[in-house]
Order: C-alpha cells, then structure tokens, then sequence
C-alpha cells in the first residue's frame, strides 16, 4: 500500500465554521507535512511531524491547528478562516524527515479548501 | 533561508528531449528532488540527487552539479502525457523542509 489518502477531497466552509481535515497512511512511514498549494504554485510547507512530534511550523496562523494523533494519521483543524486561506492542502509522508537521506514524499490528493 | 530558479514555461514536441534547469541557494543542503504534477493531480516524485552526476530512471534522467549549485531534469522521447508542471525541490539542514521552487509548466504538442 503506497497511498496516502485525505478527506474530504473537497471542503467549502465560512469563516465562522470549524471544520478538520484527515491524512492517513499505512506505510510505517514516521515524518507527515501539511502543504498548501494556490493555484500555479508550488506546495508551500506548512507542518512538519516526525515520529508524532511537531518538529517544524512555518510560522503558520493559529486558526490552522495541526494534531498526529498517531502514525498513521495525520489531522489539520481549521477555524475561523478567511476566505484567502481557500487553497488545495496537501498531505505527504515520508520514511523518515527529508533532509536526512531522501528528498522523496508520497503525496496524497488533496482537500480542496473554499472559505466563503 | 532557500530559493530556487526554474524556467516558468517550456514548450517542446513528441519525441523530442527537454531539459529543466534549476538552481538554488541554500544552507547545509542534502539533495535536489524533481516532481511531476499535473493539472488537478497531487505532486508525483521523480528523482532525488544528493551527490554529483546523472540519474537515470527510464525517459527521465536528473543532473546534480553541487559546486555549481544547478541541477537539471532531462525528459526523453516526449509524450504527450508528459504535459504537465515540474518542480525543483532541495532539503537542507532543517530536517524536514523540503522548498519547492516556482514550477515549470511543460506543454507537450503533437
């Protein structure tokens, strides 16, 4: 199984909603990101996770609240949002943190985020 | 902090060969990855070169030069389901960030 699978795969919310985005994998891989990508732009990291652990935030807003709940999963919550934030968030994962031997990350589809 | 340079655009034939350049600036870095994204798809790896020399993966070949911080994707035999945005990406010393340069979008015509 090389998947990395997010939902929902699309999302539209208001700026007073909460709301979460889910990332899972299942290939005993210990570092997760969150990137978010604007429309013919590159994936710009958000969070990094290694071994469950928040070892990297891009100086990211608090209304975005990362949580790995485990391994395998990875979550984004989202809270009063502005219609700005509206982007595809990307999921990945990775053996082990980029940097350390491989720049290699298995994406996953996407949530494709709308903030009215 | 990091930055890369890539060609925005890049236009070749079918069965013709294409070469990406990108060159980047960064501190303590590891490697230069390459990914393919098309159009409403997620980011798909490539290659990832952390020494000096050609990557060869079928079609798709990628250079690294690290004293002249420059690498490169080259693309053979052209095809049309080629067509799509290539991005550049290095890893540097702060484990875990892997920056993106801006994308090449290559269109493949007949």
């Amino acid at each position: 199984d090389t998947e990395v699978t997010q939902t929902p795969k699309h999302l539209v919310m208001g700026m007073t909603n909460k709301k979460s985005l889910k990332c899972e994998q299942h290939m005993g891989h210990r570092a997760m990101y969150w990137y978010k990508q604007k429309a013919k732009k590159p994936p710009e990291l958000m969070f990094v996770y290694s071994y469950e652990k928040l070892s990297i935030n891009e100086s990211v807003p608090s209304r975005f609240s990362p949580e790995c709940p485990n391994s395998s999963l990875l979550n984004l919550h989202l809270h009063a949002l502005q219609p700005e934030d509206s982007a595809l968030y990307l999921c990945a994962s990775s053996q082990r943190v980029t940097g350390s031997g491989t720049g290699e990350l298995f994406f996953g589809e996407g949530s494709r985020l709308t903030v009215l | 902090g990091q930055s890369l340079e890539q060609p925005s655009e890049v236009t070749a034939v079918e069965g013709a060969i294409v070469q990406i350049n990108c060159t980047y600036q960064t501190s303590g870095f590891y490697g230069l990855s390459w990914y393919q994204q098309h159009d409403g798809g997620a980011p798909t790896f490539l290659s990832y070169n952390a020494l000096d020399g050609l990557e060869e993966t079928g079609r798709f070949s990628s250079f690294l030069s690290r004293s002249d911080s420059y690498g490169y994707l080259l693309l053979q035999e052209l095809q049309m389901k080629d067509s799509a945005s290539y991005f550049c990406a290095v890893s540097g010393n702060q484990g875990g960030k892997l920056i993106f340069g801006q994308g090449t979008e290559l269109s493949v015509k007949p």
